[in-house]
Order: C-alpha cells, then sequence, then structure tokens
C-alpha cells in the first residue's frame, strides 16, 4: 500500500497549547518521514523529516515522534502560536524511489 | 537565487481551451514534479521527471502532458481542459541523489478555474 493517511483533517488549538497531527502508512519499505507546512497561497516548504532508526526528533518547538511497529508517525507543536496556523502534510518515501507520498494535509488554526 | 518560479500565477479557461504552464528553477536540480491541490485531497502528482528529455507519469495523469526540454524548465500541457481541471497547480524540484528522500522545493503555485 503507498497510501499515508492523515489525521486530522483540521484542527483548532488554543495559543499556547500543543497541536498533534498523526500519520499512519502500511508500506513497510518507507525510510524517510518528512513533514511539509504551507501558508495560505504559498507552496509547501520542507519543516522537518525523520528517518526510522529514531523514534524522535526535535527542531525547537517542533518534534516528529515515530513509532515503528505502530507503523505511526506524529508532529507535535508545543506553545502553538497563530503563526503556526497553515496546512500540514506528512509524507513518506522509500530509498531509489524518485517521488515521495503525501498524506491528505491537516489544517491547523491557532487561536490567539 | 529565485528559487521554483511558475507562471502564470492564475488563469481562468473555458471547456475546450488549451493552455501550457511554465515552472523554472534555478537550483540545477535534477528532479522536477508537477502537483495539484484540491481542497481535502492534498497533493497529488500528476507527472514527474528525473532528468533533461525524460518525464514519467505519476498518479493522475490523466489529461494532461509534460516535457522537459531544458533541465531548468518543466512544462505542463492541458490539451481540452475540464471543469475537473480547476485546482492549484503546485511545481517542485529536487535534487537526484536520494532519489525522493531530497527535500522537495515548490513554487508559489498556479490557480486554475475551468468555466
Amino acid at each position: 500500500q503507498q497510501q499515508v493517511k492523515q489525521s486530522p483533517q483540521s484542527l483548532i488549538v488554543q495559543k499556547g497549547g500543543i497541536s498533534i497531527i498523526n500519520c499512519a502508512y502500511e508500506n513497510t519499505a518507507f525510510d524517510y518521514f518528512p513533514w511539509y507546512q504551507q501558508f495560505p497561497g504559498k507552496g509547501p516548504a520542507l519543516l522537518i523529516a525523520i528517518r526510522p532508526d529514531v523514534s524522535e526528533k526535535k527542531e525547537g518547538r517542533f518534534t516528529i515522534s515515530f513509532n515503528k511497529s505502530a507503523k505511526q508517525f506524529s508532529l507535535h507543536i508545543m506553545d502553538s502560536q497563530p503563526g503556526d496556523s497553515a496546512t500540514y502534510f506528512c509524507a513518506a518515501s522509500v530509498l531509489g524511489d524518485d517521488k515521495i507520498i503525501f498524506g491528505k494535509g491537516t489544517r491547523l488554526h491557532i487561536l490567539p | 537565487n529565485a528559487g521554483v518560479t511558475q507562471t502564470p500565477k492564475f488563469r481562468v479557461l473555458k471547456t475546450g481551451q488549451s493552455m501550457t504552464l511554465l515552472c523554472a528553477q534555478d537550483m540545477n536540480h535534477e528532479y522536477m514534479y508537477w502537483y495539484r491541490q484540491d481542497p481535502g485531497m492534498g497533493l497529488r502528482l500528476i507527472h514527474y521527471s528525473v532528468g533533461e528529455g525524460t518525464t514519467a507519469k505519476g498518479e493522475v495523469p490523466d489529461g494532461y502532458n509534460v516535457s522537459r526540454l531544458k533541465k531548468q524548465n518543466f512544462l505542463l500541457g492541458l490539451e481540452s481542459a475540464a471543469p475537473s481541471q480547476t485546482s492549484v497547480y503546485f511545481c517542485a524540484s529536487s535534487y537526484s541523489i536520494r532519489g525522493g528522500h531530497n527535500e522537495q522545493f515548490f513554487g508559489p503555485g498556479t490557480r486554475l478555474t475551468v468555466l
């Protein structure tokens, strides 16, 4: 299965709260899991990425948690800010393939 | 360094008309991609290219054609536009080493409406 299933479709979080977006996959050959962030009217941009040899990767307020046995990974945004309001896409790829598979996206809105 | 640019930014077509979307990148990337983005559907790959003179089909190629005559340019054509092709189109590029593991750099998008 080449799908990456992403949830929720939309999310509203209070300023200062934790935003959590989840993704699941079936293809155990996936070995690279990036997250892309897209602001309204702009193209997506790489936010953070993880490989399955680690269970967590943190960059500032953004953390990816990876559960290889469950075939799930998630993005946590700590101390969420209104400037984090955007659409977030999880994705996955296989080394040697030319493409990446995107989830359907989560529209995140942080209330001021 | 302009990155990835797309022309035009907006376009309105009538059913049956044709048009070409232009993508240009100045990062000397080998790989280039065309996606469409529709509400609730995420980013779906239309066609892609792994080098000058090469093209390949993605997930939703029907109704589109592409050409990569120059390394820096990737053209997406609609021969006979249909309302179902109303969408926002994104071009992206990346380095070739490690294939899909590379960061993709996206353009600002083209909003196309087919009446």
